[in-house]
């Protein structure tokens, strides 16, 4: 049981470039979610999908979009990057609504924008 | 809307010492609080939470925290410290209804544990 992935760990871009982070699980949750994580801010949720084929936005949604075309993965995207989106990038997954159920993370990816 | 403040961006104790990480919450309805670890270069990891029922909540790696609902606070503590506990450490807030459980962060705190 792997949990959840993150593909890749480390990317550099430069301005204007775009790129997809993927996330993976295989916990068959419902519910999977996009932060965001910068120094002396906490994680900041970007989007999330309460199921395959949907989507809605978080607290920090400009700039990426996502898809959730198969449950087990959740994309995110870049259409063109920006030194602004430099970060750490967490994707989680949960097993069904509720506040009180567990949010699983993966490890990151670490993205740098030149 | 909910917020959550934890007190000390970095916490400093010697081992065996005691841990004592703050954090003080907002939300206008019953929260669900949440602890989570981040070890170097990983992803986050449950400590403990909070739902219903008994305030003191015990932990993981010996953690525990209790919700105090007049002082809006669920401090984290552990009676010894130990090298191996050294990470960051967030406190989390968990919107109640709504179509996911969204949860919200507060800044984290460093613990760093010295010999």
């Amino acid at each position: 049981n792997a949990g959840v992935t993150q593909t890749p760990k480390f990317r550099v871009l430069k301005t204007g470039q775009s790129m997809t982070l993927l996330c993976a699980q295989d916990m068959n949750h419902e519910y999977m979610y996009w932060y965001r994580q910068d120094p002396g801010m906490g994680l900041r949720l970007i989007h999330y999908s309460v199921g395959e084929g949907t989507t809605a936005k978080g607290e920090v949604p400009d700039g990426y979009n996502v898809s959730r075309l198969k449950k087990q993965n959740f994309l995110l995207g870049l259409e063109s990057a920006a030194p602004s989106q430099t970060s750490v990038y967490f994707c989680a997954s949960s097993y069904r609504f509720g506040p009180s159920y567990e949010q699983y993370f993966g490890p990151g990816t670490r993205l740098t924008v030149t | 809307a909910q917020s959550v403040t934890q007190l000390g961006s970095h916490v400093s104790v010697s081992e065996g010492a005691l841990v004592l990480l703050r954090c003080n919450y907002s939300s206008s309805v019953p929260p669900y609080l949440f602890w989570y670890v981040q070890y170097p270069n990983q992803g986050l990891q449950l400590l403990l939470k909070y739902t219903t029922g008994a305030t003191l909540v015990k932990g993981i790696n010996g953690f525990e925290a209790e919700f105090k609902k007049s002082e809006t606070s669920f401090h984290l503590t552990k009676p010894s410290a130990h090298m191996s506990d050294a990470a960051e450490y967030f406190c989390a807030v968990s919107e109640f209804g709504g179509t996911a459980s969204k949860l919200t962060f507060g800044t984290g705190t460093r613990l760093q544990v010295t010999l």
